[in-house]
């Protein structure tokens, strides 16, 4: 999916534990996003990093973390999780900043999480 | 009011036929706009974008703006079974750098 990467794609956790889900894009995209999607609830916007060295939370960042490690790197850490985070999350990145004509934003292929 | 809204179907047409689907917004200052087609299990991925007012067609897809009536929509020509997923409306701020997204339109092509 056009060079976004995600890692792990499958997940189970216990209510209370960690975790941390990594992205990568080997794009040289400036911007990137952390997107949980939900049944009837659509795509969602936990945190975005419009370039390297800045990250601002979206709709949803309650519960989260993140960290723009590089330009290439977008970490996003549940400290605590919740069953009400048990959600499909899609890391995505685009070219710059304001998505101006022409840009979008790619997807990676998607972590399915699960918190018991 | 949510910021982009779509009908969440199904919708059903026959093999062949034109489908229709349809997206409203309540942000006037939105700027581009965007569908995106998302299998089950996958991600989505980007079909159309638009900008300005008026149709935009490529292949089989056209995508129509109408930003006096806050309306985006994406009319699929000669649909095809292949073409049944979930289409996603997105919208983007002028000046904006992230997108917001509809909840989507499940489309069911039937033989």
């Amino acid at each position: 999916n056009a060079g976004v990467t995600q890692t792990p794609k499958f997940q189970v956790l216990k209510t209370g534990q960690s975790m941390t889900l990594q992205c990568a894009q080997d794009m040289n995209h400036n911007s990137m996003y952390w997107y949980r999607q939900d049944p009837g609830m659509g795509l969602r916007l936990i945190y975005y990093s419009a370039s390297e060295g800045t990250t601002d939370k979206g709709e949803v960042p309650n519960g989260y973390n993140v960290s723009r490690l590089n330009k290439r790197e977008f970490s996003l850490r549940l400290e605590s999780a919740a069953p009400s985070q048990t959600s499909v999350y899609f890391c995505a990145s685009s070219e710059m900043a304001g998505l101006a004509l022409g840009n979008t934003i790619y997807f990676g292929e998607g972590s399915w999480l699960t918190v018991v | 009011q949510k910021e982009v809204e779509q009908n969440s179907g199904p919708l059903s047409v026959p093999e062949g036929a034109i489908a229709s689907l349809n997206c409203t917004y309540s942000d006037r200052v939105s700027q581009s706009f965007f569908w995106y087609r998302q299998y089950s299990g996958k991600s989505p991925e980007l079909i159309m974008s638009i900008y300005s007012n008026g149709d935009k067609e490529d292949g089989r897809f056209t995508a129509q703006l109408n930003k006096a009536s806050q309306y985006v929509s994406l009319l699929i020509r000669d649909s095809q079974p292949s073409d049944s997923a979930t289409y996603l409306c997105a919208v983007n701020k002028r000046g904006g750098n992230k997108l917001t997204f509809g909840t989507g339109t499940q489309l069911k092509v039937e033989l």
